[in-house]
């Protein structure tokens, strides 16, 4: 049973350093949608991504932040000369489709995240 | 995002016991509806998922929906030890999920 997988895990960073954090989306699933969870804060949505396109990046911030989904291998999540205020858990999930279909299809699952600290 | 709001919590119920969540949701044309139960330091885990008013049931879980309210609720019955969690809401806008800030549930045994 193939769930959403992410890795790392946990990942340490120094400030100014580069964050890369990859998401394999459930086998069949081409829709991904990335989320940051803050310390005490609830999730919120960054981008959402289909094959070789961005369709929404409107929850991450313009600087720093960038995502991609090649035709070939996991969607990255790419975080430039991070901050302390980047330290936060950031959740993968993905969906079989991403339209409004009211079903099960449009059913998101989440991956086990990553968690990045900032030093 | 739009806006989801959850009763605050902590919620702490006795084990057996009814433990109640709710939730309302600011625009009025969503259509779909999920609970997630989050565990401390893990990630949410889909429970329930509603798309139609009134009742659905799954085992000791019922979700409850009332678009005219713009309402969502969740009842665990016979809470159990493994039920304390946090629970959140999500609302689906287009494709990208509007999530509470979540409520604590804690069952004392």
């Amino acid at each position: 049973n193939a769930g959403v997988m992410q890795n790392p895990r946990h990942l340490v960073r120094r400030r100014g350093q580069e964050a890369r954090l990859r998401c394999s989306p459930v086998k069949g699933h081409s829709h991904v949608y990335w989320y940051r969870q803050l310390p005490e804060e609830g999730l919120k949505f960054m981008v959402y991504l289909q094959k070789e396109n961005i369709i929404d990046e409107s929850g991450m911030p313009k600087e720093r932040f960038s995502a991609e989904f090649p035709k070939e291998g996991p969607s990255i999540l790419r975080i430039q000369q991070v901050v302390r205020g980047d330290s936060a858990a950031y959740f993968c999930a993905s969906s079989s489709q991403g339209g409004t279909s009211g079903g099960r299809t449009d059913t998101q699952y989440f991956g086990p995240g990553t968690r990045l600290t900032v030093l | 995002q739009k806006e989801v709001e959850q009763n605050s919590g902590p919620l702490s119920v006795p084990e057996g016991a009814i433990a109640s969540l709710n939730c309302t949701y600011s625009d009025r044309g969503s259509q779909s509806f999920f609970w997630y139960r989050q565990y401390s330091g893990k990630s949410p885990e889909l429970i329930m998922s509603i798309y139609s008013n009134g009742d659905k049931e799954d085992g000791r879980f019922t979700a409850q929906l009332n678009k005219a309210s713009q309402y969502v609720s969740l009842l665990i019955r016979d809470s159990q030890p493994s039920d304390s969690a946090t629970y959140l809401c999500a609302v689906r806008d287009d494709y990208k999920l509007s999530f509470g800030a979540g409520t604590t549930v804690t069952v004392r045994a």
